[in-house]
């Protein structure tokens, strides 16, 4: 079946310094979403990518689907300690319009 | 505006036991709706999801069940809790016309015992 794969599982950055998160599908995707999770909360839809090589910002989220949508990115600039969250990606497969397949997420950290 | 609900918020069960978590939209008609587990620091497991009244399906075998008797109510159950089934259960609607993501309900913490 269809997989997600997310990496780095964990990350942990000082105050202002950037981090990333790369999902990877193994089938070409119809449109991939980002959720953030913080700690004992529930995701909250952040985005959703339909293009082919589309990049959208959100202040200092930068998201990007590749070109042959089987992979996505999400960049923080100068992280915040309100950054702090599991950062998923989630993949739509053409056909399968009802579900989606999570990654497993990424758990970043901030130091102050 | 469209508003999810889910309770209970946290719940501790014997093994053994009977299961019933229910999930209600509001603001909005026909929503696909899903139920997903979370185990402790993982990713979200699709569980159920239903395009219609009546309509379910199940992703994962296992002692769950599923249903929605009304447009915007879903409802989890099981006959006998198993240890294993220990997890953060969330709900999830999306629009028809898959133009957002997913909404959350804000989850129920089970833990079998």
């Amino acid at each position: 079946g269809q997989q997600v794969m997310q990496i780095p599982q964990y990350q942990h950055v000082q105050e202002g310094e950037d981090f990333t998160t790369y999902c990877n599908s193994s089938t070409t995707l119809s449109n991939i979403q980002w959720y953030k999770q913080r700690p004992g909360g529930h995701p909250v839809f952040l985005i959703q990518l339909v293009k082919s090589g589309e990049v959208k910002k959100q202040k200092r989220l930068t998201f990007q689907f590749g070109e042959a949508k089987k992979n996505s990115s999400l960049h923080i600039t100068a992280t915040q300690t309100t950054d702090v969250g599991t950062y998923f990606c989630a993949g739509q497969v053409g056909g399968s319009n009802y579900k989606l397949t999570f990654g497993k997420g990424t758990l970043l950290t901030v130091n102050p | 505006s469209q508003t999810i609900h889910q309770w209970p918020a946290t719940l501790v069960q014997p093994v053994g036991s009977p299961l019933s978590l229910e999930c209600t939209v509001e603001g909005t008609s026909n929503p696909n709706l899903y139920w997903y587990r979370q185990a402790a620091g993982r990713g979200l497991q699709l569980l159920f999801y239903s395009v219609g009244i009546g309509q379910i399906s199940s992703e994962v075998p296992q002692n769950l069940s599923a249903s929605r008797p009304q447009d915007r109510q879903f409802i989890l159950s099981s006959k006998k809790l198993l240890l294993s089934d220990s997890g953060f259960y969330l709900c999830a609607w999306r629009a028809i016309d898959r133009a957002y993501g997913y909404t959350f309900g804000s989850g129920t913490r089970l833990t079998v015992v």
